[in-house]
């Protein structure tokens, strides 16, 4: 079964407004990853937020973690039509042997 | 630096021949994932080495699915026979570290139609 799932599936906005994607998993954490795959390409790590933390930041991007609502969220400001691309979430669930298991991803849509 | 390499970038054959895939990670990461991806399925984890070693290749689906890595800087993924339905987007990965759970760096793939 899937780990991290995300929310929602697709979501198209703006230029200029903000973006922001959930992710909720169902066991104990070592850490949360943040990747962004642009159409035809692979995977591109963005963040890992550990199971201490409650939020990182990086450039424009915003990733809090709750472990007690075992969910996380990927906040982009700002966002451009470069930002176009489908976006995951990966734990390591305690019992996957440190292995990240990932959500099916989030389509993000923004328009000029 | 260079990133994960694989080869080739697009492969297209008729059903029963032979596929061959190779990656080519990150020089000094212990660490290589074989996925596979579909919009059916998303993303799956095939099998992973660290130090050149199978850990887990609990996602291999069938026994016409094999991968080895002969050395640090080299692996394959070998589908024999191959059917319709291993038609997907197969990526390759690499991590450094001392477990599995930290980033991993992808190559861009290699799209597989099965005629």
């Amino acid at each position: 079964s899937q780990q991290g799932e995300e929310d929602p599936q697709a979501l198209s906005i703006q230029e200029g407004e903000n973006a922001t994607m959930n992710c909720s998993y169902k066991t104990s954490i070592n850490n949360l990853q943040w990747y962004r795959q642009n159409s035809g390409r692979g995977l591109v790590h963005l963040i890992l937020i550990r199971s201490n933390e409650r939020e990182k930041h990086s450039g424009r991007l915003r990733v809090t973690l709750d472990t007690s609502k075992k969910s996380s969220s990927l906040l982009i400001t700002a966002s451009r039509a470069a930002d176009t691309a489908s976006y995951f979430c990966a734990t390591d669930g305690e019992d996957s042997n440190y292995q990240l298991i990932w959500g099916a991803g989030t389509k993000l849509i923004i328009k000029p | 630096d260079a990133g994960v390499i694989q080869s080739p970038r697009h492969e297209v054959t008729e059903m029963g021949q032979e596929v061959t895939l190779r990656c080519k990670p990150i020089s000094g990461h212990d660490y290589l994932f074989w996925y596979r991806q579909t919009m059916m399925r998303g993303l799956e984890l095939l099998i992973y080495f660290n130090n050149n070693v199978p850990i887990d290749d609990s996602g291999m689906p069938e026994d016409r699915f094999s991968a080895k890595m002969p050395n640090a800087s080299f692996s394959t993924l070998k589908i024999q026979p191959s059917e319709p339905r291993d038609s997907a987007v197969y990526f390759c990965a690499s991590s450094g570290g001392r477990t599995p759970n930290q980033p991993q760096h992808f190559g861009d793939g290699t799209r597989l139609s099965i005629l």
